[in-house]
């Protein structure tokens, strides 16, 4: 069974710093490239981004709106993909899940942890 | 990256067909062969309905189907049952590992 599991979610003061972590299982992780995605409360859908496979390099790619603040990596000796979030920001307020890509395609999700910036 | 443009909703009675739109530009939608949708019901995680235009997961019933012409995509569900009643968004490539989501249309079964 596939799975993906997200935790980290936290109420922080805008400037502040958390770290995301998805553990997955019951897919090839290390033959995977790992995205994450965040809804804002009312929003759609927004790509964050996502960290390629070892095999092409650990590249990561970013949204424009959280370049510079935000970084990917992976431990592919735990299944698990991190998302590091530095000088949040209210409007970084959201859900925010990661999910396997696979053939262009986000084909496995989790469920999803809840970043809440307020002072 | 602007994203995508979707009708806001889109509705129909049971056992008809409706199709969403997804607009973009040459540099996404129009440029790529890497455009894909997914439903996401409030409170659940999205899932894959089509991807790479018009291809179908295993599991994702053949009632979804997936097209594009230019710059602009379009999802489209037949036979439409009370469950299909989610939100959906439609996501492109848009070159060095780069996407974006669609804005998102709300489909309601009458």
């Amino acid at each position: 069974e596939v799975q993906l599991v997200e935790s980290g979610g936290d109420l922080v003061q805008p400037g502040q710093s958390l770290r995301l972590s998805c553990v997955t299982s019951g897919f090839d992780f290390g033959d995977s490239a790992m995205a994450w995605v965040r809804q804002a409360p009312g929003q759609g859908l927004e790509w964050v981004g996502l960290i390629t496979k070892k095999a092409f390099g650990e590249k990561t790619a970013y949204a424009a709106s959280v370049r510079g603040r935000f970084t990917f990596s992976r431990d592919d000796s735990k299944t698990t993909a991190y998302l590091q979030m530095n000088s949040l920001r209210t409007e970084d307020t959201a859900v925010y899940y990661c999910a396997r890509d696979w053939d262009w395609g986000l084909v496995y999700w989790g469920q999803g942890t809840l970043v809440t910036v307020s002072s | 990256q602007s994203a995508l443009t979707q009708p806001a909703s889109v509705s129909g009675s049971p056992g008809q067909s409706i199709t969403i739109s997804c607009t973009g530009t040459n540099s996404d939608v129009g440029g790529y062969n890497y455009v894909s949708w997914y439903q996401h019901h409030p409170g659940k995680a999205p899932k894959l309905m089509i991807y790479k235009v018009n291809n179908r997961p295993s599991g994702v019933s053949n009632r979804f189907s997936g097209s594009k012409s230019g710059n602009t995509a379009s999802l489209t569900i037949s036979g439409l049952q009370a469950e299909d009643e989610a939100d959906y968004y439609c996501n492109s490539y848009t070159g060095i590992n780069t996407y974006v989501f669609g804005t998102g249309t709300r489909v309601t079964v009458l």
